[in-house]
């Protein structure tokens, strides 16, 4: 079974400043996925940013940017230029890679770090 | 187009009572899941449905939890004989390859 531990409950972070969410995970698939979800307080979970676990380059989407260490298992969120939009909790999530590579499979989720941006 | 809709909003029922929340997802999406978000136990997976495959039915929490997804499409959550620790947001997603698309989640109170 994985697990995923979001060690920080809450941060915050002034806008137009960089933060870091930190994540890290216990898995003993070599193959997997991982990523980061934001849900604003309307509920909406939105995809932020993943990274396959074969590939050695972080991933990048605008103003985030993972640092994601294999080998340490950990994985981190950062955000640079932090908007008031940003406010938000933020998920890190496993998915394992099933047989066959499919892209289908159940999401294991950390326990969330509520970030607030203050202006 | 039309995100992933959830049905009711919010639902308020009296323990021991029988629901039933929906799920529409996106059109064309093969996959299917729900997830159970509370504050006590986080985000959890509840079941999914793949195609025509059988449903990985493995984070249901009790056999009073069931789901059903109608003509691949629809897919609708029944909690029998409901308690005060099935209080949560149920949210559901819908994928067609990695990426999953959540709806906005049905807030159940069990009173």
């Amino acid at each position: 079974a994985q697990t995923v531990t979001q060690s920080q409950p809450e941060m915050s972070v002034q806008e137009a400043e960089t933060v870091t969410l930190s994540c890290t995970y216990d898995t003993s698939e070599n193959n997997y996925y991982l990523f980061w979800y934001k849900q604003p307080p309307s509920r909406q979970m939105i995809l932020v940013i993943r990274q396959e676990a074969y590939k050695q380059q972080n991933a990048t989407e605008n103003r985030f940017s993972v640092n994601f260490q294999k080998a340490a298992k950990s994985f981190s969120l950062k955000i640079s230029d932090s908007q008031l939009g940003d406010t938000a909790m933020y998920f890190c999530a496993f998915m394992k890679q099933y047989a066959g590579g499919t892209s289908y499979g159940k999401l294991t989720f950390g326990q969330g770090t509520i970030l607030t941006v203050h202006p | 187009g039309a995100g992933v809709s959830q049905s009711p909003s919010n639902k308020v029922t009296e323990k021991g009572k029988d629901v039933e929340l929906r799920c529409d997802p996106i059109s064309g999406h093969t996959a299917l899941y729900w997830y159970r978000q509370s504050l006590g136990q986080g985000l959890e997976f509840l079941i999914y449905f793949q195609g025509n495959s059988a449903p990985d039915k493995s984070g249901l929490p009790s056999d009073r939890f069931s789901a059903e997804r109608t003509g691949g499409s629809v897919s609708t959550l029944t909690i029998q004989r409901t308690q005060q620790e099935d209080s949560a947001v149920y949210l559901c997603a819908s994928s067609l390859a990695l990426e999953q698309y959540f709806g906005p989640g049905t807030r159940l109170t069990v009173t």
